[in-house]
């Protein structure tokens, strides 16, 4: 069955970095394009960006830009996540969601990911 | 970017009650719409797609209508796991955007 494991809850500072990992079971890594979506505490979702692990490929939200990067590592059948110069705002729970003829059809469980000073 | 807007952005129903929820876009979106819900602390589900397409394993009753720019979801007889949050999003062009949910309680 379709697994997406998320890494654990992360504490970071303003102006610090954050990165996520989200591995994949259950299917053929390179076949399914990836994504990120953000919902913080007590918000909506925002869709950040997509990564096709077959090759890397990457895009981005406009208010992303510049500030996140989105791998993967095809041995392990993982991607990553990692978004810098953190503030406040950014305080949220970051989901990875895999996407193919049925869009974002299985999530990861989250990560909590809180800036604070 | 396209942006979605739903109504309501909460209802109370009872168990057994039919509920439909409705999300436009600002722009059509051809068929490129899908619904999740939601449970507290739990990530999304999807439960359509293709606006009117059962997701594997959901329950015929959640239905989905609409093309363009405008489309519903449609709970036939809601049950006590069902109370949720709901989210439209369209998938048309990037960046892919969602609507603000709709939170259905218990009455």
């Amino acid at each position: 069955q379709v697994q997406l494991v998320q890494s654990g809850a992360e504490v970071k500072e303003p102006g610090a970095s954050v990165k996520v990992s989200c591995k994949a079971s259950g299917y053929t890594f390179t076949n399914f394009h990836m994504h990120w979506v953000r919902q913080a505490p007590g918000q909506g979702l925002e869709w950040m960006g997509i990564i096709n692990p077959s090759g890397g490929s990457t895009s981005f939200a406009q208010n992303f830009q510049g500030r996140v990067t989105m791998t993967r590592d095809t041995s392990t059948s993982t991607i990553y996540m990692e978004l810098s110069s953190l503030r406040s705002e950014d305080t949220a729970v970051y989901y990875c969601a895999r996407g193919s003829s049925i869009p974002l059809d299985y999530w990861g469980q989250g990560t909590l990911v809180t800036v604070s000073s | 970017d396209i942006q979605m807007t739903q109504s309501p952005s909460s209802l109370s129903a009872s168990v057994g009650d039919r509920v439909t929820i409705t999300c436009r876009a600002s722009q059509g979106i051809s068929n490129s719409l899908a619904w999740f819900q939601q449970r507290p602390g739990i990530a999304p589900k999807s439960l359509i797609y293709a606006a009117s397409s059962l997701h594997s394993g959901v329950p015929s009753k959640f239905s989905g209508s609409g093309s363009g720019t405008d489309f519903t979801l449609t709970i036939s007889s809601l049950q006590p796991e069902d109370f949720a949050t709901y989210y439209c999003q369209q998938y048309n062009s990037y960046p892919w955007t969602f609507g603000q949910g709709t939170k259905v309680e218990i009455k």
